[in-house]
């Protein structure tokens, strides 16, 4: 079973930051977090994961609080075209990712 | 490189025919995995290899068997096909722990 919950869909205006919640409280101390996102009906494009420590790529970045029981996601300057199903993923020990259903993010003109 | 490739992209089956899907990667990537994904689901893991002549079950293998010949291949095998194998399959690999890449998926109807 999935170990994460997100919220089913979310609004953000172009240009303005997407900040997308996902809790894990049931989190192992080894486990990543992981996000993932799907655009339409292709395979899902890896964003970006971390385990403790605040991430940033040329993509998003990650906030993981302190006691690790939630995490968010931030697209800074969300275009038309991060439109997607955003993933947020708890990777086990033997690299095995459980997807649950995320977030259908519209990124509005 | 082209990445992960999956083909065929689109298949109908009868009930009770059988049909190999077939993955393959020129990343030189150890690990690879076959998943799932029914509609408005997120994916579910069929098998995983870790390298080649090692492969095991992940969440849901029932109804499908795989094998790891090289590490570029990794087909996966549904023997009695039903209406329940009807999905969306995605192959993806990495190199070790790392970040995962997919494929484009291939969009299986039993009839």
């Amino acid at each position: 079973d999935a170990k994460t919950t997100q919220p089913p869909s979310m609004d953000c205006a172009e240009g303005r930051a997407a900040n997308l919640p996902c809790n894990h409280s049931t989190i192992s101390g080894n486990e990543y977090v992981y996000w993932y996102r799907q655009i339409h009906s292709q395979g899902p494009q890896y964003i970006i994961h971390g385990l403790k420590n605040n991430e940033t790529n040329e993509m998003a970045s990650l906030i993981i609080t302190e006691d690790r029981k939630s995490s968010t996601l931030i697209l800074p300057h969300a275009t038309l075209r991060d439109t997607a199903v955003y993933y947020c993923i708890v990777r086990d020990g033997a690299n095995n990712l459980f997807f649950g259903t995320g977030t259908r993010l519209t990124v509005i003109p | 490189n082209a990445g992960v490739t999956q083909t065929p992209k689109f298949r109908i089956l009868k009930i009770g025919q059988s049909m190999t899907l077939q993955c393959t990667q020129d990343m030189n990537h150890n690990y690879m995995y076959w998943y799932r994904q029914d509609p408005g689901m997120g994916l579910k893991l069929i098998y995983y290899s870790v390298g080649a002549g090692i492969t095991d079950k992940g969440e849901v293998p029932n109804g499908y068997n795989v094998s790891r010949s090289t590490t570029e291949d990794f087909p996966l095998r549904l023997e009695l096909a039903a209406p329940s194998q009807t999905s969306v399959y995605f192959c993806a690999s990495s190199y070790q722990n790392n970040e995962q890449f997919f494929g484009p998926g291939t969009r299986l109807t039993v009839l």
